[in-house]
């Protein structure tokens, strides 16, 4: 079975600056799918990022960045110029395509943005 | 598109009382999943379905919990009895690519005293 980790329960950062999310995860598969979520205080789960393990370019979108390193099973999430509007739980996820779409999530990691 | 949409946003209930919770996907979506979240286990799927039809429904806790999807755009997830320990969030999400981005509902909160 996939187990996400993520290490930092919180974490926290100032306006403008730039943070660095980390997940691992275990896996016997070669071709897979992780993702970031992001839960801000309203609840609604949104998808940040998306990245399938068979590319080695990083993925981005805007602000967010991965950092993919397949050998070592590990995905990290960095925010750049971090906004108030940043504030939220984030999870990293993963799935393995095919059969079932099941996502596994990892615990979170709750980002509090200071001003 | 109004996005994922779930009923109630709370529900408070006593124990051994039955609970539905409902859900209407994104016109289109073929694929629907409902997840719960609670402190001690995190996020965790429960069961969903593609074209109304059940696909994996191993994350059910018991059988106390039932899901049903009659049509394509309506889905309930049932407690039947209710217990404390069911007291978490269930989300709902939809999608056309399950490989890509679910799109979540808002939740349902539900406490059971």
């Amino acid at each position: 079975a996939q187990t996400v980790t993520q290490s930092q329960p919180e974490m926290s950062v100032q306006e403008a600056e730039t943070v660095t999310l980390s997940c691992t995860y275990d896996t016997s598969e070669s071709n897979y799918y992780l993702f970031w979520y992001k839960q801000p205080p309203s609840r609604q789960m949104i998808l940040v990022i998306r990245q399938e393990a068979y590319k080695q370019q990083n993925a981005t979108e805007n602000r967010f960045s991965v950092n993919f390193q397949k050998a070592a099973k590990s995905f990290s999430l960095k925010i750049s110029d971090s906004q108030l509007g940043d504030t939220a739980m984030y999870f990293c996820a993963f799935m393995k395509p095919g059969s079932n779409y099941k996502l596994t999530f990892g615990k979170g990691t709750l980002l509090t943005v200071n001003p | 598109d109004a996005g994922v949409i779930q009923s109630p946003r709370h529900e408070v209930t006593e124990m051994g009382q039955e609970v539905t919770l409902r859900c209407k996907p994104i016109s289109g979506h073929d694929y629907l999943f409902w997840y719960r979240q609670t402190m001690m286990r995190g996020l965790e799927l429960l069961i969903y379905f593609n074209n109304n039809v059940p696909i994996d429904d191993s994350g059910m806790p018991e059988d106390r919990f039932s899901a049903k999807m009659p049509n394509a755009s309506f889905s309930t997830l049932k407690i039947q009895p209710s217990e404390p320990r069911d007291s978490a969030v269930y989300f709902c999400a939809s999608t056309l690519r399950p490989d890509y981005e679910q799109y979540f509902g808002p939740g349902t909160r539900l406490t059971v005293t």
